[in-house]
């Protein structure tokens, strides 16, 4: 079946440092969704890419769709404290489908 | 504009025992699905409601039933509780035309002792 794959499963970074999770797939990805789910919270949706090569960008976060569809990566600059939480990307083929998550990169920043 | 509302927020049950979950869409929203998150672990597809019935499933067993009502709220119920089925419960609702990210609700934990 259809699996969404994310590395580092953990990230701790010092505040103010940069962080990078990746999203892989071995099968092409058809619309791609980052959530962020703060401890204790639930997800919360982010973005959504659909094009090939597509970046986007909210504030300090910068999203990527690879040429090929079948990666994604979040990178954040500058990390906050605000940032803590863990990073869920997804894949959803049709709007008819259901949401795949993947595992999640879980990122701790040290003040 | 509510978001998702679900209830309870927490819940303690028995080994055996029948749980019921509860959950409101978003307002606009038609379809309702529902997930299981362990621990550490992502979102777990269990199924999707539009229009009172059950459109997708996952891999759950039968142990997990669900409806939709007419306003498009939703239910779960998961009968003969394992300790296993710890875990939060998230409902999330969309549009079923478009694709634009879910809305989650704040889940329901669930403690199967």
């Amino acid at each position: 079946g259809q699996q969404v794959m994310q590395i580092p499963q953990y990230q701790h970074v010092q505040e103010g440092e940069d962080f990078t999770t990746y999203c892989n797939s071995s099968t092409t990805l058809s619309n791609i969704q980052w959530y962020k789910q703060r401890p204790g919270g639930h997800p919360v949706f982010l973005i959504q890419l659909v094009k090939s090569g597509e970046v986007k960008k909210q504030k300090r976060l910068t999203f990527q769709f690879g040429e090929a569809k079948k990666n994604s990566s979040l990178h954040i600059t500058a990390t906050q404290t605000t940032d803590v939480g863990t990073y869920f990307c997804a894949d959803q083929k049709t709007s008819y489908d259901k949401v795949i998550f993947g595992p999640g990169t879980s990122l701790s920043v040290i003040p | 504009d509510a978001g998702v509302t679900q209830s309870p927020t927490h819940l303690i049950k028995t080994r055996g025992q029948q749980v019921t979950l509860r959950c409101s869409p978003k307002s606009g929203h038609d379809t309702v699905s529902w997930y299981q998150q362990a621990l550490g672990q992502g979102p777990q597809f269990i199924f999707q409601y539009y229009e009172e019935e059950e459109r997708q499933r996952g891999n759950f067993p039968d142990r997990f039933s669900g409806h939709q009502f007419p306003n498009y709220s939703s239910e779960l119920n998961v009968n003969a509780l394992l300790l296993g089925d710890s875990a939060l419960y998230l409902c999330a609702s969309s549009l079923l035309v478009a694709i634009r990210g879910y809305t989650f609700g704040s889940g329901t934990r669930l403690t199967v002792v």
